[in-house]
C-alpha cells in the first residue's frame, strides 16, 4: 500500500531534549515536505526537499533540521526543542513539484514541548 | 507573497443540505488551487485541483470547486451534505515557481446536524 509513515504518533517531551521525528515514503517520490498544523493558522511549511541530498527552508524553518539522506526518508529534528514547537506535524511526499502534482500526507505526530 | 484566506472558521449544516465553503488567494500569476480535506485524527487528502482550464472542477466524494479570477476566490461546494463530510477543509495555492511551496489557508471546521 502507498503511504507515508511517521513516527511516532504522540511524542511528550522537556525543553531542550533534542528529538527526531521519522518520516518514510515508499513510492519513489523525490519531492518530500513538513508543515506544522496550529489552529486558525492551517498548515505551514517548515522544510522541503527536492531530492537525496537537497533540502530548502520554507516558511517557519526556525529551531528545525533536516536531512534526505536517502530518497525515502525525511526526518525532522529539534536540536533544542522549545515549548512554541508544540504543533501537530504532517510529514508529505509528492511525485512532482507541489504546484502540479498532489501532496500525500502521514497521519500527523502530535508534539508536546513542556 | 502568495496567501490563502477561509473566512469561515466554523461552518455547522444540516445533513441533506448544501454547502459552500469559501477561499480567496492572493498570487501575482495564474495559481494552481487545491482543495484538502482533514478527517479527525489524519492526515490530508485532496478532493480536487484546478491548475487550468475548465473552471469548474469535479473532485471526489461529490465536491466541486469554482475558479474565479476576477473574485480571487476557489470557492468548495456540494449539493447534499453527509454526514461522514464532517471535517476540516483546507484550500491551499501552490507556486511552480517555488519549489514545494504550498501555501494552506486557516481551514473551516464543517460539522453536520443530524
Amino acid at each position: 500500500e502507498a503511504q507515508v509513515t511517521q513516527n511516532p504518533r504522540y511524542l511528550i517531551t522537556v525543553t531542550g531534549k533534542k528529538l527526531t521525528v521519522t518520516c518514510s515514503q515508499n513510492m519513489n517520490h523525490e519531492y518530500m515536505s513538513w508543515y506544522r498544523q496550529d489552529p486558525g493558522l492551517g498548515l505551514r511549511q517548515i522544510y522541503y526537499s527536492m531530492n537525496v541530498e537537497v533540502t530548502d527552508k520554507g516558511d517557519v524553518p526556525e529551531g528545525y533540521k533536516v536531512s534526505r539522506k536517502e530518497k525515502r526518508n525525511f526526518p525532522l529534528i529539534l536540536e533544542s526543542p522549545s515549548p512554541n514547537q508544540t504543533s501537530l506535524y504532517f510529514c508529505a511526499s509528492s511525485f512532482g513539484q507541489a504546484a502540479n502534482s498532489p501532496l500525500h500526507f502521514g497521519n500527523g505526530t502530535r508534539l508536546t514541548v513542556t | 507573497a502568495q496567501s490563502v484566506t477561509q473566512p469561515d472558521i466554523h461552518i455547522t449544516v444540516s445533513e441533506g443540505a448544501s454547502l459552500e465553503l469559501r477561499c480567496n488567494y492572493s498570487y501575482g500569476a495564474t495559481p494552481y488551487l487545491f482543495w484538502y480535506v482533514q478527517s479527525p485524527g489524519q492526515g490530508l487528502q485532496l478532493l480536487l485541483k484546478y491548475f487550468s482550464g475548465d473552471t469548474l472542477v469535479q473532485g471526489i466524494k461529490g465536491f466541486e470547486a469554482e475558479f474565479k479570477r476576477s473574485q480571487s476566490s476557489f470557492n468548495l461546494r456540494k449539493p447534499s451534505v453527509h454526514w461522514s463530510d464532517a471535517a476540516e477543509y483546507f484550500c491551499a495555492v501552490a507556486s511552480f515557481n517555488a519549489g514545494n511551496m504550498l501555501t494552506f489557508g486557516g481551514g473551516t471546521r464543517l460539522m453536520v446536524k443530524p
